[in-house]
């Protein structure tokens, strides 16, 4: 079965200051990976998705992810964060086959940003 | 675009009550879903729907139900409601095709008492 770990429950961060988010996952075959973000009261959004082909993946709102196959992990990063960053962010795993909605979120971390 | 649109976006029961959560997207999407969120827990699948018709079960159905009789509705009933019930509850579509993103709507809030 898949799996998806977020190691941080909480982030906090400077504004202007970098951000990593780890995310490590498991699965049998390919995954295909997501990031998603949640701002309070609202639904997710997505970030940025890997299927295949080159291992570092830009995304929306300047964030980018690299998946390192060697280590199961698809972290996400942001060179300089805005205020506006503060959120949950979601890692999600789904099947390589077709297997309908079933993806696998990790138990998210919540990013705090310090003016 | 309306997207993803579900309601109530809050609502209170009491234990033993049944209600029906609301959820209609409008971007003809085949698959949809819905979730469960929890503190630290993510977000769990708990049914999902591949077509007019067609439902599956996801991680954590027992005490939902959901039907599929047309493209755009995906309602899920709480037959009879718990206290372990109390949850954020989120909706999702996507298009038909391997590992398309999913659009989320904006999620009920839901109490059980």
């Amino acid at each position: 079965a898949q799996s998806v770990t977020q190691p941080d429950i909480h982030i906090t961060v400077s504004e202007g200051a970098s951000l990593e988010l780890r995310c490590n996952y498991s699965y049998g075959a390919t995954p295909y990976l997501f990031w998603y973000v949640q701002s309070p009261g609202q639904g997710l959004q997505l970030l940025l998705k890997y299927f295949s082909g080159d291992t570092l993946v830009q995304g929306i709102k300047g964030f980018e992810a690299e998946f390192k196959r060697s280590q199961s992990s698809f972290n996400l990063r942001k060179p300089s964060v805005h205020w506006s960053d503060a959120a949950e962010y979601f890692c999600a795993v789904g099947a390589s086959k077709a297997a309908g909605n079933k993806l696998t979120f990790g138990g998210g971390t919540r990013v705090l940003v310090k003016p | 675009n309306a997207g993803v649109t579900q309601t109530p976006k809050f609502q209170v029961l009491k234990t033993g009550q049944s209600m029906t959560l609301q959820c209609a997207q409008d971007m003809n999407h085949e698959y949809m879903s819905w979730y469960r969120q929890d503190p630290g827990m993510g977000l769990r699948l708990i049914h999902y729907s591949v077509g007019a018709g067609i439902t599956d079960q996801g991680e954590v159905p027992n005490g939902y139900n959901v039907s599929r009789s047309t493209t755009e509705d995906f309602p899920l009933r709480l037959l009879s409601a718990a206290p372990s019930q109390t949850s954020v509850y989120f909706c999702a579509s996507r298009r038909t095709g391997r590992n398309q993103p999913q659009h989320f709507g904006d999620g009920t809030r839901l109490s059980i008492l």
